[in-house]
Formats: C-alpha cells, structure tokens, sequence
C-alpha cells in the first residue's frame, strides 16, 4: 500500500462544477503541499498546510491531521484548471496525482 | 526576479550514452533537488544539494549523480544510459535550509528537461 493515496486518480467534470481532490496518508508529517502540473510539465507549489484550512482565489485545501488526509477543492471549475494534481508529504513520498480535464 | 531554469530543454540520447542536465536555481536559493517522473512511477526523489553538500538521495541506482557548484548551480548526470531512463527530469529549488516537503518552505519549479533514451 501506498503511504500516500490520491482520489480520483482521473476526473472530468463541467465548466463551473465543484472539484474535491482527496489525499489520503499514513505517515506522521509535518506539512503537506499540494502541487500543479500542466500539461508540458511545469509545476508549481499551490498550497503548504500545516493544519486547518487554507484559500486562494478559487482554490480551497484542507487538512486534518489526526485523520492523515487532506483535501483540494475548486469551486466555479474553469478550463484552465484542468491539469495534475499532486498532494506530497515529504521529499520521498508523493500522491500519484489526479488528472483533471474540465470541459467548457 | 528569474524563475528556476533548466537546460537543455528537451534531449535525445542513444543507450549506453551519458547525459549531464542543469538545473539555476532562482537567486539567493541555497536548496536543490532534483526529480524524476514518468508516466508509469509519477514523481520520484533523486537527490537533494544544500551548499555544494549532497543531504538526502532516494532510492536510484549509482548512474545517476549530481553535484552543486558554489554558486547553488546544479548539475545531474546520468552514465551508461537506459531505456527506462526516458523521463522527465525536474529541478526545484528553495529558500528554506531543507527541500523536504515536510516543512513549511515552498518548492519552486523549473520547466524540466525531457529526456529520450533511444
């Protein structure tokens, strides 16, 4: 069993749809991060948690701790957020990331 | 202020070649870590750099190296080149002292290198 489970591994939805991205892990951590890949393959970092709740713009991540899992979500998904996404806990242990594709 | 560069871009090698990749991190970054991913493994841990010091290195056969200049510049080089080396390779680098992302310091990207082994 992977340390760290992502669901969906793949998800379509429509323009404007509510998006959760689920990260499931089961070793102790400090902080986890949620990363973006678009196609092509750059990556940028979304969110660093540490605990509770945090929002950018449309983009909402949540954690808790004493569960071990951690959630993404967008809300009014747009086109333009269609890309991978990948929850990591620490340097050697990543979430095979969620494949999101949101069609106009 | 610069972003993470990466170069070359994209490389086609033969097996049995090497390949030696760069990675510039962005200015005052002291931290480097480099990743390969592919489509069946995802995103894999090769080797951390923190002041020319080598701090944690995953779970990679001894091809492949890396080393970190004085000015935190990165170099990976990959030796006897395999099939299953095709990937892409990712360097990101961080203010923080550690790359680890068990701590609050924030990875930052570089576009990475596409590498074909033929």
């Amino acid at each position: 069993k992977n340390e760290v489970e992502q669901s969906p591994q793949n998800l379509t939805a429509q323009e404007g749809e509510f998006i959760t991205i689920n990260c499931s892990y089961s070793v102790g951590i400090s902080a986890l991060h949620w990363l973006q890949q678009h196609p092509g393959g750059g990556i940028v970092s979304l969110f660093m948690l540490s605990s509770g709740k945090k929002k950018h713009g449309r983009l909402i991540a949540t954690i808790n701790i004493q569960e071990k899992h951690s959630s993404l979500h967008i809300t009014a998904s747009h086109p333009r957020d269609s890309a991978v996404y990948i929850c990591a806990v620490k340097k050697l242990v990543f979430g095979q990331g969620t494949r999101l594709t949101i069609n106009p | 202020k610069a972003g993470v560069t990466q170069t070359p871009r994209y490389l086609i090698k033969t097996r049995g070649q090497q390949v030696t990749l760069s990675c510039s991190p962005i200015s005052g970054h002291r931290s480097v870590s480099w990743y390969q991913q592919t489509p069946g493994q995802g995103l894999q841990f090769l080797f951390e750099y923190f002041s020319e010091t080598q701090r944690n290195k995953g779970n990679f056969p001894g091809r492949f190296s890396g080393r970190q200049f004085s000015n935190s510049r990165s170099e990976m080089n990959v030796s006897t080149l395999e099939l299953g080396d095709s990937a892409l390779y990712l360097c990101a680098s961080s203010l923080g002292t550690s790359g680890d992302f068990d701590t609050y310091n924030e990875q930052f990207f570089g576009p990475g290198t596409r590498l074909t082994v033929l």
